[in-house]
């Protein structure tokens, strides 16, 4: 089951813009996720935000946390051509040693 | 070292083979994993391991057979496999609630 959901699924900008992707979810979290993950391989952790937090940074990343919305969005600043990869909100399930994934989106940062 | 090993890369396998699928970390993490993932789709949790210990199997059919030898380690054993069960198989560990550390993945192809 899965209990993200991001949008746009796949986004396209110019280098040096801004991206900005969505993450919504349907039950009480204890704490929400961001991954990377290049085109076949595993996926990098990007940053953790608690219930209990409404924003955070990390370099270029800004994560927002509505926990009233059940949403959650990630700002990557000043995009760069290594930045192109598909993004996944995680949160964590009634068992936390569980985390589901929401559907992703798909980043494309052209030259 | 904070990396989370996986092997083979790539494998191919007939639906009457029985294979294995390795993983290792030296991070001396308590939960090691095991997700699924199709082309586009986000990873599906297969097996949660702690302490060693089976904590989680998402009804997962039985030709997949984990088994963690050591803190360390983690198998998947596979055996009369389904074309359908192709895909890209992460191994990830975590210490605490949150954050996972993710292998490269094995890409699994069944003919």
């Amino acid at each position: 089951s899965q209990q993200g959901e991001e949008d746009p699924q796949a986004l396209s900008i110019q280098e040096g813009e801004n991206a900005t992707m969505n993450c919504s979810y349907k039950t009480s979290i204890n704490n929400l996720q961001w991954y990377r993950q290049n085109s076949g391989r595993g996926l990098v952790h990007l940053i953790l935000i608690r219930s209990n937090e409404r924003e955070k940074h990390s370099g270029r990343l800004r994560v927002t946390l509505d926990t009233s919305k059940k949403s959650s969005s990630l700002l990557i600043t000043a995009s760069r051509a290594a930045d192109t990869a598909s993004y996944f909100c995680a949160t964590d399930a009634v068992t936390r040693d569980k985390i589901i994934f929401g559907k992703g989106t798909r980043l494309h940062i052209l030259p | 070292d904070t990396e989370v090993t996986q092997t083979p890369k790539h494998l191919v396998m007939g639906m009457t083979n029985k294979k294995s699928l390795k993983c290792e970390q030296h991070m001396g993490h308590r939960a090691m994993y095991w997700y699924k993932q199709k082309a586009k789709k986000p990873p599906e949790l297969m097996f949660v391991y702690s302490y060693e210990k089976l904590s989680i199997n998402e009804s997962v059919p039985s030709r997949f057979s984990p088994e963690c030898p050591n803190s360390s380690l983690l198998n998947l054993h596979l055996h009369a496999l389904q074309p359908e069960d192709s895909a890209l198989y992460l191994c990830a560990s975590s210490q605490e609630w949150g954050e996972q550390f993710f292998g490269p993945g094995t890409r699994l192809t069944v003919l």
